[in-house]
Protein backbone atom coordinates (compact mmCIF):
# COMPACT_ATOMS: atom_id res chain seq x y z
CA UNK A 1 0.00 0.00 0.00
CA UNK A 2 1.91 3.20 -1.10
CA UNK A 3 2.18 5.81 1.29
CA UNK A 4 2.41 8.56 -1.34
CA UNK A 5 1.33 7.79 -4.76
CA UNK A 6 1.75 10.30 -7.74
CA UNK A 7 0.43 9.88 -10.85
CA UNK A 8 1.15 9.88 -14.09
CA UNK A 9 5.09 8.70 -13.61
CA UNK A 10 6.17 9.62 -16.87
CA UNK A 11 4.78 12.38 -18.81
CA UNK A 12 6.28 13.69 -22.44
CA UNK A 13 4.18 16.37 -24.11
CA UNK A 14 4.59 19.83 -26.52
CA UNK A 15 5.57 22.75 -25.39
CA UNK A 16 3.01 25.18 -24.77
CA UNK A 17 0.70 22.03 -23.50
CA UNK A 18 -1.12 22.28 -20.21
CA UNK A 19 -0.51 18.96 -18.01
CA UNK A 20 -1.19 18.05 -14.48
CA UNK A 21 0.34 15.98 -11.79
CA UNK A 22 -1.39 13.73 -9.25
CA UNK A 23 -0.23 13.25 -5.72
CA UNK A 24 -2.69 11.41 -2.81
CA UNK A 25 -1.14 10.36 0.44
CA UNK A 26 -2.65 7.71 2.50
CA UNK A 27 -0.46 8.40 5.91
CA UNK A 28 -2.56 11.29 7.23
CA UNK A 29 -0.81 13.83 7.44
CA UNK A 30 -1.56 17.39 7.22
CA UNK A 31 1.34 18.78 5.72
CA UNK A 32 2.04 18.39 1.34
CA UNK A 33 4.51 19.68 -0.65
CA UNK A 34 5.62 19.90 -4.31
CA UNK A 35 9.46 19.93 -4.83
CA UNK A 36 11.35 19.70 -8.65
CA UNK A 37 14.51 18.15 -9.18
CA UNK A 38 16.63 19.04 -12.16
CA UNK A 39 19.15 17.14 -13.75
CA UNK A 40 21.78 17.82 -11.67
CA UNK A 41 19.54 16.55 -8.99
CA UNK A 42 19.33 19.93 -7.24
CA UNK A 43 16.27 19.33 -4.90
CA UNK A 44 14.12 22.76 -4.92
CA UNK A 45 10.50 23.42 -2.77
CA UNK A 46 7.72 24.95 -5.14
CA UNK A 47 4.96 24.60 -3.00
CA UNK A 48 3.60 23.19 0.65
CA UNK A 49 0.11 22.79 1.64
CA UNK A 50 -1.21 22.68 5.30
CA UNK A 51 -4.47 21.35 5.88
CA UNK A 52 -5.72 22.68 2.29
CA UNK A 53 -3.71 25.84 3.04
CA UNK A 54 -1.02 27.38 1.28
CA UNK A 55 1.68 27.93 3.84
CA UNK A 56 4.81 28.20 0.69
CA UNK A 57 5.10 29.65 -1.89
CA UNK A 58 8.79 29.83 -3.21
CA UNK A 59 9.76 31.73 -6.77
CA UNK A 60 7.38 29.47 -8.84
CA UNK A 61 6.30 31.10 -12.48
CA UNK A 62 2.39 31.42 -11.97
CA UNK A 63 1.96 29.06 -14.86
CA UNK A 64 2.46 26.62 -12.02
CA UNK A 65 -0.88 26.59 -10.21
CA UNK A 66 -1.15 24.06 -7.00
CA UNK A 67 -5.06 22.82 -5.94
CA UNK A 68 -5.56 20.81 -2.64
CA UNK A 69 -9.06 19.44 -2.59
CA UNK A 70 -8.58 18.06 0.73
CA UNK A 71 -5.87 17.35 3.02
CA UNK A 72 -4.87 13.70 1.45
CA UNK A 73 -4.54 15.33 -1.84
CA UNK A 74 -2.22 18.03 -3.73
CA UNK A 75 -1.89 17.96 -7.25
CA UNK A 76 0.12 20.67 -9.77
CA UNK A 77 -1.16 22.19 -12.77
CA UNK A 78 1.09 23.58 -15.16
CA UNK A 79 -0.14 25.82 -18.13
CA UNK A 80 1.75 26.60 -20.98
CA UNK A 81 4.66 24.37 -21.01
CA UNK A 82 8.47 25.56 -21.69
CA UNK A 83 11.51 23.40 -22.55
CA UNK A 84 12.46 24.58 -18.80
CA UNK A 85 9.87 22.52 -17.00
CA UNK A 86 11.63 19.38 -18.03
CA UNK A 87 12.31 17.90 -14.26
CA UNK A 88 11.45 15.32 -12.31
CA UNK A 89 8.18 16.55 -10.12
CA UNK A 90 8.13 14.99 -6.02
CA UNK A 91 5.26 15.43 -4.16
CA UNK A 92 5.88 14.62 -0.50
CA UNK A 93 3.79 14.90 2.62
CA UNK A 94 4.65 15.62 6.65
CA UNK A 95 2.56 14.70 10.00
CA UNK A 96 2.43 18.55 10.18
CA UNK A 97 4.17 21.32 9.44
CA UNK A 98 6.68 21.60 12.55
CA UNK A 99 7.96 18.19 12.95
CA UNK A 100 9.06 14.89 11.23
CA UNK A 101 10.34 13.21 8.41
CA UNK A 102 9.31 14.12 4.88
CA UNK A 103 7.37 10.99 3.18
CA UNK A 104 8.31 11.38 -0.55
CA UNK A 105 6.40 9.54 -3.71
CA UNK A 106 8.23 7.90 -6.32
CA UNK A 107 8.50 11.43 -9.25
CA UNK A 108 6.89 12.33 -12.37
CA UNK A 109 9.29 12.81 -15.12
CA UNK A 110 8.02 15.53 -16.81
CA UNK A 111 9.86 16.02 -20.73
CA UNK A 112 8.57 18.73 -22.61
CA UNK A 113 9.74 18.53 -26.64
CA UNK B 1 20.06 32.92 5.07
CA UNK B 2 20.10 29.50 5.36
CA UNK B 3 22.11 27.16 3.35
CA UNK B 4 22.74 23.63 3.41
CA UNK B 5 26.57 22.91 2.00
CA UNK B 6 27.67 19.28 1.09
CA UNK B 7 30.59 18.00 -0.56
CA UNK B 8 30.34 17.28 -4.60
CA UNK B 9 30.78 14.13 -6.13
CA UNK B 10 30.53 11.37 -7.11
CA UNK B 11 32.08 9.64 -4.57
CA UNK B 12 33.61 6.19 -5.47
CA UNK B 13 34.73 3.91 -3.54
CA UNK B 14 35.59 -0.03 -3.24
CA UNK B 15 32.94 -2.02 -1.03
CA UNK B 16 34.23 -2.39 2.15
CA UNK B 17 35.75 1.29 2.29
CA UNK B 18 35.47 3.88 4.81
CA UNK B 19 32.66 6.19 3.81
CA UNK B 20 32.59 9.91 5.04
CA UNK B 21 29.78 12.93 3.00
CA UNK B 22 30.51 16.29 4.76
CA UNK B 23 27.89 18.71 4.81
CA UNK B 24 27.62 21.70 6.81
CA UNK B 25 24.67 24.38 7.33
CA UNK B 26 23.82 28.23 7.61
CA UNK B 27 20.43 28.70 9.75
CA UNK B 28 18.59 30.78 11.87
CA UNK B 29 18.03 29.13 15.03
CA UNK B 30 18.83 25.53 15.78
CA UNK B 31 17.42 23.57 13.02
CA UNK B 32 16.77 19.91 12.69
CA UNK B 33 19.39 18.38 10.75
CA UNK B 34 18.35 15.01 8.29
CA UNK B 35 20.18 12.69 5.65
CA UNK B 36 17.99 11.77 2.98
CA UNK B 37 18.76 8.56 0.28
CA UNK B 38 17.45 8.30 -3.07
CA UNK B 39 18.57 4.88 -4.55
CA UNK B 40 17.76 5.14 -9.00
CA UNK B 41 14.23 5.70 -9.90
CA UNK B 42 12.91 6.15 -6.59
CA UNK B 43 11.71 9.39 -4.46
CA UNK B 44 13.72 10.14 -1.12
CA UNK B 45 13.97 8.57 1.70
CA UNK B 46 14.69 9.32 5.01
CA UNK B 47 18.31 8.04 6.68
CA UNK B 48 18.59 9.27 9.69
CA UNK B 49 18.42 12.89 11.74
CA UNK B 50 19.18 14.73 14.55
CA UNK B 51 17.13 17.31 16.43
CA UNK B 52 19.39 19.54 18.45
CA UNK B 53 23.32 19.46 18.98
CA UNK B 54 25.57 16.94 19.94
CA UNK B 55 22.40 14.07 19.27
CA UNK B 56 23.73 11.02 16.93
CA UNK B 57 21.76 9.92 14.01
CA UNK B 58 22.06 6.64 12.80
CA UNK B 59 20.53 3.82 10.90
CA UNK B 60 21.65 0.77 8.43
CA UNK B 61 25.14 1.41 9.79
CA UNK B 62 25.30 5.03 8.91
CA UNK B 63 26.08 7.51 10.99
CA UNK B 64 26.11 11.64 11.47
CA UNK B 65 26.68 13.94 14.72
CA UNK B 66 25.22 17.37 14.91
CA UNK B 67 28.11 19.61 15.75
CA UNK B 68 26.51 22.92 17.12
CA UNK B 69 30.25 24.49 17.23
CA UNK B 70 31.19 23.63 13.29
CA UNK B 71 27.68 23.57 11.82
CA UNK B 72 28.41 20.31 10.49
CA UNK B 73 26.21 17.22 10.13
CA UNK B 74 28.67 14.57 8.72
CA UNK B 75 27.85 11.28 7.21
CA UNK B 76 29.59 8.40 7.88
CA UNK B 77 29.55 4.87 7.45
CA UNK B 78 32.27 2.22 8.27
CA UNK B 79 32.16 -0.18 5.68
CA UNK B 80 30.41 0.46 2.50
CA UNK B 81 28.33 -1.97 0.29
CA UNK B 82 27.19 -2.03 -3.41
CA UNK B 83 23.85 -1.67 -2.25
CA UNK B 84 25.02 1.84 -0.71
CA UNK B 85 25.35 2.79 -4.27
CA UNK B 86 22.56 6.35 -4.49
CA UNK B 87 22.55 10.06 -3.76
CA UNK B 88 22.65 11.02 -0.20
CA UNK B 89 21.42 14.51 0.15
CA UNK B 90 21.85 16.39 4.08
CA UNK B 91 18.84 18.68 4.90
CA UNK B 92 17.83 20.93 7.99
CA UNK B 93 14.28 21.92 8.69
CA UNK B 94 14.09 25.40 10.50
CA UNK B 95 12.40 24.95 13.23
CA UNK B 96 10.10 28.47 13.01
CA UNK B 97 8.55 30.62 10.61
CA UNK B 98 7.35 28.62 7.82
CA UNK B 99 9.83 25.47 9.11
CA UNK B 100 10.90 24.96 5.78
CA UNK B 101 13.13 22.12 4.58
CA UNK B 102 16.56 22.77 3.09
CA UNK B 103 18.42 20.37 0.68
CA UNK B 104 21.99 20.21 -0.27
CA UNK B 105 22.52 19.52 -3.72
CA UNK B 106 23.13 15.90 -3.31
CA UNK B 107 26.37 13.77 -3.20
CA UNK B 108 26.36 10.64 -5.68
CA UNK B 109 27.91 7.40 -4.07
CA UNK B 110 29.18 4.47 -6.41
CA UNK B 111 30.34 1.47 -4.83
CA UNK B 112 32.22 -0.91 -6.46
CA UNK B 113 32.72 -4.56 -6.08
Amino acid sequence: DTAVSQTPKYLVTQMGNDKSIKCEQNLGHDTMYWYKQDSKKFLKIMFSYNNKELIINETVPNRFSPKSPDKAHLNLHINSLELGDSAVYFCASSQDITTGELFFGEGSRLTVL
Amino acid sequence: GNSVTQMEGPVTLSEEAFLTINCTYTATGYPSLFWYVQYPGEGLQLLLKATKADDKGSNKGFEATYRKETTSFHLEKGSVQVSDSAVYFCALRLTSGTYKYIFGTGTRLKVLA
